[in-house]
């Protein structure tokens, strides 16, 4: 059964770092591209960040673009995402996911709440 | 960057039809996808490549993607299909996923 789980959400203040993580099992994590996704309260979906199977490629959505840097780890079976200046909008809950074929996504986390707040 | 029209909401009674739109330039040249969210949980794929459904999906669910339009049909409406949907592209010009706005399907 595939799983992922996330964790290091908590409460920061603007202008903060946070990192999230993401352990995967169930599946071969070194062969899936992985995605996070956010979601603030009360609204829609929003991506975030696109990793490649082997690291090396990465893409941003432009608001956190120059702020945020995903990575991966294979030994560890392990999606991060590197939060710096963080802002008040940048509150929403995060969801770690994985890419399949045809870029959609089938497996998601629980996700992690990232509250921005002073 | 590539922007996903989807209407705000969607009202059905039980047993009914429910179609959901999602409008793009040219989406349907593009796979779209389509998840459904219900509170308190992660989103659940229902639609992939415009019209393939995972395996544990039941065949009420469709798609189809056309032109400028990409619809999510909902067949015989079920008081537990009441939720949030959305559909969902890679757009390729920007290297972004982008997902519409969302609907919330409400079942009368």
């Amino acid at each position: 059964e595939v799983q992922l789980v996330e964790s290091g959400g908590g409460l920061v203040q603007p202008g903060g770092s946070l990192r999230l993580s993401c352990a995967a099992s169930g599946f071969t994590f070194s062969h899936y591209e992985m995605n996070w996704v956010r979601q603030a309260p009360g609204k829609g979906l929003e991506w975030v960040s696109y990793i490649n199977s082997n690291g090396i490629t990465k893409y941003y959505a432009d608001s956190v673009k120059g702020r945020f840097t995903i990575s991966r780890d294979s030994a560890k079976n392990s999606l991060y995402l590197q939060m710096n200046s963080l802002r008040a909008e940048d509150t929403a809950l995060y969801y770690c996911v994985r890419g399949e074929s045809q870029g959609h996504f089938q497996h998601w986390g629980q996700g992690t709440l990232v509250t921005v707040s002073s | 960057s590539y922007v996903l029209t989807q209407p705000p909401s969607v009202s059905v009674a039980p047993g009914k039809t429910a179609r959901i739109t999602c409008g793009g330039n040219n989406i349907g040249g593009k796979p779209v996808h389509w998840y459904q969210q219900k509170p308190g949980q992660a989103p659940v794929l229902v639609i992939y490549y415009d019209r393939d459904r995972p395996s544990e999906i039941p065949e009420r669910f469709s798609g189809s993607n056309s032109e400028n339009t990409a619809t999510l049909t909902v067949s015989r409406v079920e008081a537990g299909d009441e939720a949030d949907y959305y559909c969902q592209v890679w757009d390729s010009s920007s290297d972004h996923v982008v997902f519409g706005g969302g609907t919330k399907l409400t079942v009368l």
